[in-house]
This record gives C-alpha cells, sequence and structure tokens, in this order.
C-alpha cells in the first residue's frame, strides 16, 4: 500500500523543547517537502529536497532543520528557536520530473502545540 | 511576485454547481492544481491543468484557465455534502515549490 506516512497525528511540546517530526514514503519519489499551515492560510514551504543528502530552505526555514539521509524519508526538527511552532504540519513528496508527474503527494499531517 | 489569491468562502445548495475562482500572478507557470482537504487531513490532489490548456474535464471537475487573466476556476457539477472541504488552488513557483493560495471553504447545505 503505497503512500505517504507521518507521524504522530498529535505532538504536545513544552517551550523551549526541540521535538522532531517524522515523513516516511514508499513511493520511490525523488523529491521531498515540508509545509506550515496555519488558520486560514495556505501552505508555505519550510524545507524541500530534490534528492537523497541535498536539502534546500524554502520560504520560512528559520527554526527549523532537516535531513535526508535516505530516499524514504524526510525529518524535520522544530527547535526551540522557532517562535511560534504551533502549527499543522504537511509532508509532501514528487518525482522531480518537471512536467506532471512530478505532482506532490500528501500525507495526513501532524499537528503540533506548544503548551 | 508570487502570489495566489482566493475568495475564503462558499456556500452551495446540495445539487447545485459549486464555482471556486482563483487568481495567480506568476505567468511563466506550467501548471496549476487544485486540491481538497478534508477537516484534519492532508491535502488530496483533485486535478491539475498545463498552462497550454484552456479546459480540462474529470468526472464531475471541470477546470476552466483564463491565461491571459491569469484566472483559473474550479466547478463542482452536482455538489455533495462529502464535498464540504477546502479547496487550494496553487501554482508551481521556481524549484518545483508549489504557492498556495489560502484556500477555499466550500460548505454545501440541504
Amino acid at each position: 500500500d503505497g503512500g505517504i506516512t507521518q507521524s504522530p497525528k498529535y505532538l504536545f511540546r513544552k517551550e523551549g523543547q526541540n521535538v522532531t517530526l517524522s515523513c516516511e514514503q514508499n513511493l520511490n519519489h525523488d523529491a521531498m517537502y515540508w509545509y506550515r499551515q496555519d488558520p486560514g492560510q495556505g501552505l508555505r514551504l519550510i524545507y524541500y529536497s530534490q534528492i537523497v543528502n541535498d536539502f534546500q530552505k524554502g520560504d520560512i526555514a528559520e527554526g527549523y532543520s532537516v535531513s535526508r539521509e535516505k530516499k524514504e524519508s524526510f525529518p524535520l526538527t522544530v527547535t526551540s528557536a522557532q517562535k511560534n511552532p504551533t502549527a499543522f504540519y504537511l509532508c509532501a513528496s514528487s518525482i522531480p520530473a518537471g512536467g506532471p508527474g512530478d505532482t506532490q503527494y500528501f500525507g495526513p499531517g501532524t499537528r503540533l502545540t506548544v503548551l | 511576485g508570487e502570489d495566489v489569491e482566493q475568495s475564503l468562502f462558499l456556500s452551495v445548495r446540495e445539487g447545485d454547481s459549486s464555482v471556486i475562482n482563483c487568481t495567480y500572478t506568476d505567468s511563466s507557470s506550467t501548471y496549476l492544481y487544485w486540491y481538497k482537504q478534508e477537516p484534519g487531513a492532508g491535502l488530496q490532489l483533485l486535478t491539475y491543468i498545463f498552462s497550454n490548456m484552456d479546459m480540462k474535464q474529470d468526472q464531475r471537475l471541470t477546470v476552466l484557465l483564463n491565461k491571459k487573466d491569469k484566472h483559473l476556476s474550479l466547478r463542482i457539477a452536482d455538489t455533495q455534502t462529502g464535498d464540504s472541504a477546502i479547496y487550494f488552488c496553487a501554482e508551481k513557483g521556481g524549484y518545483n515549490k508549489l504557492i498556495f493560495g489560502a484556500g477555499t471553504r466550500l460548505a454545501v447545505h440541504p
């Protein structure tokens, strides 16, 4: 059963703590993305990776970090430097071919709440 | 710069057609997308259209693209309660990233 999984679905964190969100895909996609969604707003790109061992900052990378050691995994760490981390986080993947095949497919999301 | 705008809310009666509109700014966008998000869930790809097309139809969904006006619309025929969700328009920006609108919340009432 192919798809993108994110865990956990809900996550609570105390202020000052780092927390890591998991994203795994078995679609054999090269590219992976992390987006943040706030109420009443569209998705904003945090980080993306076009290939293993390579990643680039998106529009709102400050306070976040990522790694891409395996093709199927792209974990996101929300650090204590992120001033307003409470949000819904969405992971996506695609084949970066430049055509319709590189359509992004999304995971179910992780809702992070900072207490 | 890149920007995508949508109206925030649409209410329709069950069985009627829904039309969700979107405007975008990047004339070099090659693909434009419509995604659906149900409460507490991720985004589900509904359809996409290539920028050299005017229209694309897929069952109850019709996408119209006016490239001159940079206007995209999604028409849902025979709208059902299961269509209630937030609909996002997105254009493809640089480095394969997607630029999303804020989403249109569609409410379907009997």
